[in-house]
């Protein structure tokens, strides 16, 4: 079956642009969650997302990034005024309970 | 917590030896662990995963054993090969959503 998908796949924009970066869960999955990843470090928690509860947005690093989840499915990162230091490896990743997440192959974001 | 922002431990072996990828946990109410792997320019990809009700889970080719005696597990690669060159990590999904740095696996010809 189909896995989590994430679009674009790159993404180049210029310093103080907004980005959007979607995610498309795979079916069924309840829990949504965001990810950064910079380049040879581990996986920083941004956002999840549980069914119809207020998401957890605990790791979201600045009122720049923001993130929606509509109809329960497909899920919309926006940062906005984006600089160098945003560039990263976003990834996703859905799970049908709180254990397994599947992750999708990530949006790489660069920011000149 | 994690220590994220330190360079990538590595571990480097011969092709058809056994890798031994180790990770240390801090919350003694952690009952859930998964293994990641992954290969570079993807997402990680869920390899095996092990409750606390458990000391050892074998799967194809792969083991990880949990000793929560000293909050450590480790992930066993039995005669590793080329293909599982790629960055392994632990996670412990209910607890928190931090993952370490995890471990750069390189195979050797």
């Amino acid at each position: 079956g189909a896995g989590v998908s994430q679009s674009p796949s790159n993404k180049v924009t210029e310093k103080g642009k907004d980005v959007e970066l979607r995610c498309d869960p795979i079916s069924g999955h309840t829990a949504l969650y965001w990810y950064r990843q910079s380049l040879g470090q581990g996986l920083e928690f941004l956002i999840y997302f549980q069914g119809n509860s207020a998401p957890d947005k605990s790791g979201l690093p600045s009122d720049r990034f923001s993130a929606e989840r509509t109809g329960g499915s497909v899920s919309t990162l926006t940062i906005q005024r984006t600089q160098q230091e945003d560039s990263a490896v976003y990834l996703c990743a859905s799970s049908r309970d709180v254990e397994t997440q599947y992750f999708g192959p990530g949006t790489r974001l660069l920011v000149l | 917590g994690e220590s994220v922002g330190l360079h990538l431990p590595t571990l480097s072996v011969q092709e058809g030896d056994n890798s031994i990828i180790n990770c240390a946990y801090s919350n003694s109410a952690s009952d859930y662990f998964i293994w990641y792997k992954q290969e570079s320019g993807k997402g990680p990809q869920f390899i095996i995963d092990i409750r606390s009700n458990m000391d050892k889970r074998q799967g194809q080719r792969v083991t990880v054993l949990l000793n929560k005696t000293v909050k450590h597990l480790s992930l066993q690669i039995a005669a590793t090969q080329p293909g599982d060159s790629a960055v392994y990590f632990c996670a412990e999904p209910r607890q928190n959503f931090v993952f370490g740095p995890g471990t750069r696996l390189s195979v050797l010809p």
